[in-house]
Formats: structure tokens, C-alpha cells, sequence
């Protein structure tokens, strides 16, 4: 079973424009990260939310937990070419999950265009 | 010094061979895990341990069978290997869990291909 439902599945985009990836799922979890994973190595963390409404702030990058702690979203302001590689979602804890795992969601795959 | 360091980092092997993929941290933590990512980017968790204990088993074959010999290393044993194992492994750890504001470590990887 899929928890965590994660759009867009690719996204194409040139230098300079802003788009938003959504992460979302009919579970509660009690945290949800963000990863970004660039070819041949692994995910790396970006950001934590725990707490409903939170929102964080990472340069260009904004993440929001929604307020129910079902589903969260990502922002990403005058996108870059580095900005490039698979962005992925993944939930802890909750309803949705357990404290010993990360639940992904399939991940969202960007490509800056120069 | 690399944080979760896993070996090898590429494996071809043949169906019906049995392979071995070690992991290692060096940050002090207490829960280690075993992910599989699919070809299509999908990562999985296969098990997780805490203090060498096997906290959960997702449903994973009995083929697979991991073990730790101590909190700082988990290694994957796979028996009678199929096509179907092709993937990539990641092994992870964090602090404590999942839980809060833990942050989980991962592994650059090891690219198990079956053929």
C-alpha cells in the first residue's frame, strides 16, 4: 500500500522558474522529511517537519507541513541547474508509519534547463 | 571519513548466487536499516535494527538475512539469488530511530545487478 502520494512524478522546468512538489497521503504521520538524492549516491536531508502548519526555510527552498500532518509540500524559488536531481518525501511515525522507518513517497524527479 | 559506508559499491552476480553486502557507521548511532531502491526510484525499507536488535522485517524473503554483529555494522546476506533482486541497496542510521527531528544517514549504495 502507497502512503505517502508524492506529484509531480517529473518535472522539466527552465533556470529561473519556481515550482512546487506536493507530498500527500490520507495518514498521519508525526514527521515528515525531505531528500534529495543525486545519481549514484544516497538521499540526503533536507529538511524536517514535525509540528502541524510548520513551515521551514531553506534558501530558495520552503517546506510546509500541512496542519492535519497529513501532507506536505515543497517550494522551490528561482530554480537552478544544480537544483537538478530526485527529490523525495518520506513520513515517520503516526498512523502512517512507525518510528523505526521512512514510509517514501515515489519521488519527484527535476530537471533544471540552463 | 565517510558517515555509513557500505561495500561493494557495484555487484554482478549470477541467479542462484549467494552475496554478501557489509555496512558500516561511524557516528555512534543505535538504529541502522536496510533500504531497496526499484528501478523506477522507489526506495523500500527491508529491516531496521536497533542495538543489534531486528526491530522490523517488511515482509522481506527469507533469502535475505541480516545480521549485526554489533550496533555499528549491519550486513545483508543474500541467498539464491534471483533476477528480481536487481536494485540498489542502501543502507542508512540514525540516533535513535525514525522519530522527531532524527537524522538519517544513508549510504552511497550498492548496485546489486542479477543476471
Amino acid at each position: 500500500t502507497q502512503l505517502l502520494e508524492q506529484s509531480p512524478q517529473f518535472l522539466s522546468i527552465q533556470e529561473g522558474e519556481n515550482l512546487t512538489v506536493y507530498c500527500n497521503s490520507s495518514s498521519v504521520f508525526s514527521s515528515l522529511q525531505w531528500y534529495r538524492q543525486e545519481p549514484g549516491e544516497g538521499p540526503v536531508l533536507l529538511v524536517t517537519v514535525v509540528t502541524g502548519g510548520e513551515v521551514k526555510k531553506l534558501k530558495r527552498l520552503t517546506f510546509q507541513f500541512g496542519d492535519a500532518r497529513k501532507d506536505s509540500s515543497l517550494h522551490i524559488t528561482a530554480a537552478q541547474p544544480g537544483d537538478t536531481g530526485l527529490y523525495l518525501c518520506a513520513g515517520a511515525g503516526g498512523s502512517g508509519g512507525s518510528n523505526y522507518k521512512l514510509t517514501f513517497g515515489k519521488g519527484t524527479l527535476l530537471t533544471v534547463n540552463p | 571519513d565517510t558517515a555509513v559506508s557500505q561495500t561493494p559499491k557495484y555487484l554482478v552476480t549470477q541467479m542462484g548466487n549467494d552475496k554478501s553486502i557489509k555496512c558500516e557507521q561511524n557516528l555512534g548511532h543505535d538504529t541502522m536499516y536496510w533500504y531497496k531502491q526499484d528501478s523506477k526510484k522507489f526506495l523500500k525499507i527491508m529491516f531496521s535494527y536497533n542495538n543489534k536488535e531486528l526491530i522490523i522485517n517488511e515482509t522481506v524473503p527469507n533469502r535475505f538475512s541480516p545480521k549485526s554483529p554489533d550496533k555499528a555494522h549491519l550486513n545483508l546476506h543474500i541467498n539464491s539469488l534471483e533476477l528480481g533482486d536487481s536494485a540498489v541497496y542502501f543502507c542508512a542510521s540514525s540516533p535513535r530511530g525514525t522519530s522527531g527531528r532524527n537524522t538519517i544517514y544513508f549510504g552511497e549504495g550498492s548496485w546489486l545487478t542479477v543476471v
